[in-house]
């Protein structure tokens, strides 16, 4: 069973479009967070959730706009993508906030 | 800015011997500093974790050493192994602060063992 789970593993999709990116996580985490990894690897934390409410807002473009329906789960809706929104993106969790985060696998968004 | 400087950006070690990478943070709020471990094609995953009341904890063939005067952590790799090749992120977090809610990475080493 994965811990948390991120859909789809690979996005492409031409400039213009609007995307998501679904994540799940089965651990009973109460804190969820999106991050993004650039071509450098840079891990850049975008947005946290706890219980169900927005507690991270990172200086993101507001293209970006996260969403969780219940603590189990965290969405991320990009509208107008951009050629620069190329990157990984990553759902986490954690248990205690902010510590111990667990990852899920990835989303590879690539705009052309 | 970088709140969290790790270095090399790379190592190349032969098998068995002894991998280290460093890092260095500025902001004295930190109080959790973790080592997340990456694969390609995966995400990062908890490696170890010390907080700054210790000054070293080890696990299995890894140790993270802690110079809290120094704002400096480390992770040493013992008799590494080819399996070890990854990419390798130092991170840093407090629960207060103006930092309170973010953990933040180094900029990762991609360290190779060659067999």
């Amino acid at each position: 069973d994965t811990a948390v789970s991120q859909t789809p593993k690979y996005l492409v999709t031409q400039m213009g479009n609007d995307k998501s990116i679904k994540c799940e996580q089965n651990l009973g985490h109460d804190t969820m967070y999106w991050y993004k990894q650039d071509s450098k690897k840079f891990l850049k934390i975008m947005f946290s959730y706890n219980n169900k409410e927005l507690i991270i807002n990172e200086t993101v473009p507001n293209r970006f706009s996260p969403k969780s329906p219940d603590k189990a789960h965290l969405n991320l809706h990009i509208n107008s993508l951009e050629l620069g929104d190329s990157a990984v993106y990553f759902c986490a969790s954690s248990q205690v906030q902010f510590y111990g985060y667990t990852f899920g696998s990835g989303t590879r968004l690539t705009v052309v | 800015q970088q709140q969290v400087k790790q270095s090399p950006q790379s190592l190349i070690v032969q098998k068995g011997g002894i991998s280290i990478i460093n890092c260095a943070y500025e902001n004295t709020a930190f109080d959790y500093f973790p080592w997340y471990q990456q694969f390609p094609g995966k995400g990062p995953a908890l490696l170890i974790a010390i907080r700054p009341d210790v000054s070293e904890k080890k696990e299995g063939r890894f140790t993270i050493s802690f110079n809290k005067s120094a704002k400096q952590f480390s992770l040493h790799i013992m008799d590494s192994q080819p399996g070890d090749s990854a990419t390798y992120f130092c991170a840093a977090s407090s629960r207060g602060g103006s930092t309170l809610g973010r953990l933040y990475f180094g900029r990762g080493t991609q360290l190779t063992v060659w067999p």
